[in-house]
């Protein structure tokens, strides 16, 4: 069964620092989202692609977070600088259809932990 | 009072027990419900997907949606040790509407 795959698993970063996060979706996904989940609560959307497009980034911390999907396939989710209290697990999700009845699949994540 | 509410547990039953777990929410526009499974240090993964009320079974896993209450539940009959994990509900508005809302999770071991 297709995945989505992330990479890394796990990342370790000081306060300050730049982090970096990519995700490939299920191929031939239409959407794809970033979620971050804190320990012990839902996953809440960060932002969301539809192709290349952000379709929403109204929960995104602009200021130091930024996501891109260039070619509309594959994305990239950086935080600079990162904060402690971005510690948490960093999740992509896709789906095929641009009509947002077709479920979310996600990856495995990358927990992230700055110290 | 967030939108979807749902107890954290932890929750612990033998080994072939029935496991009732549930969701209440308060925006009444929610039409696609849906149940995650997510193991530790994994993503989750989808086990149900219902729209608006009425019941839907896979295997051993029933879904059930009462919109009048607005409540949701996932039950598991013969639980086994291998289903001990976090169970997240999630739900979104209409055909269009992408943003999911999950709840914060219950946490279930099935003790052999």
């Amino acid at each position: 069964e297709a995945e989505v795959a992330q990479s890394p698993r796990y990342k370790i970063t000081e306060k300050s620092q730049a982090v970096a996060f990519w995700c490939d979706p299920i191929s031939g996904h239409a959407t794809l989202y970033w979620y971050r989940q804190i320990l012990g609560q839902g996953p809440e959307l960060l932002v969301q692609f539809q192709d290349e497009s952000v379709v929403d980034d109204s929960q995104l911390p602009k200021d130091r977070f930024s996501a891109e999907r260039l070619k509309g396939v594959d994305s990239t989710l950086k935080i600079q600088p990162a904060e402690l209290g971005d510690s948490a697990m960093y999740l992509c999700a896709s789906s095929p259809d641009r009509g947002g009845i077709s479920p979310l699949h996600f990856g495995n994540g990358t927990r992230l932990t700055v110290t | 009072q967030k939108e979807v509410e749902q107890d954290p547990g932890p929750l612990s039953v033998p080994e072939g027990a029935i496991v009732s777990l549930n969701c209440t929410y308060s925006n009444s526009a929610f039409q696609y419900f849906m149940w995650y499974r997510q193991y530790s240090r994994k993503g989750p993964e989808l086990l149900m997907y219902t729209y608006s009320s009425g019941n839907k079974e896979d295997g051993r896993f029933t879904a059930q949606v009462d919109k009048s209450s607005k409540y949701i539940s996932l039950f598991i009959r013969d639980s086994q040790p291998s289903d001990s994990a976090t169970y997240l509900c999630a739900m979104k508005l209409g055909a269009g509407s992408y943003q999911l809302t999950f709840g914060k999770g219950t946490k279930l071991s099935v003790i052999p």
